[in-house]
């Protein structure tokens, strides 16, 4: 089954404590991307990446980073998480940057 | 770069009755505008597209309108039912671009009264 495979799907973790979110695609995308869903503010894009080894910043990349390694996988990374990054976390995959976009089923995240 | 503006941000609506959420677009190269529905707890779903050689496109009880000299392009859903109910975002890009990234609107909730 083609899809976006997310984990963890929820998370409390305290501030300043390091992780990370992975998401893996089993279509042979090209391009993937992280989201961020805030209430009123839709969905913000964090980083997103062409191909492998090529990233580059979204609308609100602070506090983030990312790493394509391998074409399936895109992590995003919270070095130092922080209370406002509190947030519903999508991951999306797409033949194209700007083709039909298949998302994952989300990662809510609370920092305390 | 594009912004893309999505009104209502919630919308009400009796069974049967129709729904159209409107978005505007500002970069006049814009040339790919899908629709997504989001459901509880689920990631948002293409429901529908437009390229902007087409103005209208349907799809069963779903159809899109584009209107690229005024930049602004529409969802309509007639005879909504209660599974309708949803978060729906409009996006634009430039397909093919080196850039190609999807701009989304804030999102219009719909509600579905049975």
């Amino acid at each position: 089954e083609a899809q976006v495979t997310q984990n963890p799907r929820y998370l409390i973790t305290v501030t300043g404590k390091k992780l990370t979110v992975t998401c893996s695609q089993n279509m042979n995308h090209e391009y993937m991307s992280w989201y961020r869903q805030d209430p009123g503010l839709g969905l913000r894009q964090i980083y997103y990446s062409m191909n492998v080894e090529v990233t580059d910043k979204g609308d609100v990349p602070e506090g983030y980073k990312v790493s394509r390694k391998e074409k399936r996988n895109f992590p995003l990374i919270l070095e130092s998480p922080s209370p406002n990054q509190t947030s519903l976390y999508f991951c999306a995959s797409s033949f194209g940057g700007a083709g039909e976009l298949f998302f994952g089923e989300g990662s809510r995240l609370t920092v305390l | 770069g594009e912004n893309v503006e999505q009104h209502p941000s919630t919308l009400s609506v009796q069974e049967g009755d129709s729904a159209v959420i409107k978005c505007t677009y500002s970069d006049s190269a814009s040339n790919y505008f899908p629709w997504y529905k989001q459901e509880l707890g689920k990631g948002p779903q293409l429901i529908i597209d437009i390229r902007s050689n087409v103005g209208e496109k349907k799809d069963q009880r779903i159809a899109v309108t584009l209107n690229k000299t005024a930049k602004h392009f529409s969802l309509h859903i007639t005879e909504t039912q209660p599974e309708d109910s949803a978060v729906y975002f409009c996006a634009a890009s430039i397909y093919g671009g080196s850039q190609g990234n999807l701009i989304f609107g804030k999102g219009t909730k719909l509600s579905v009264k049975p």
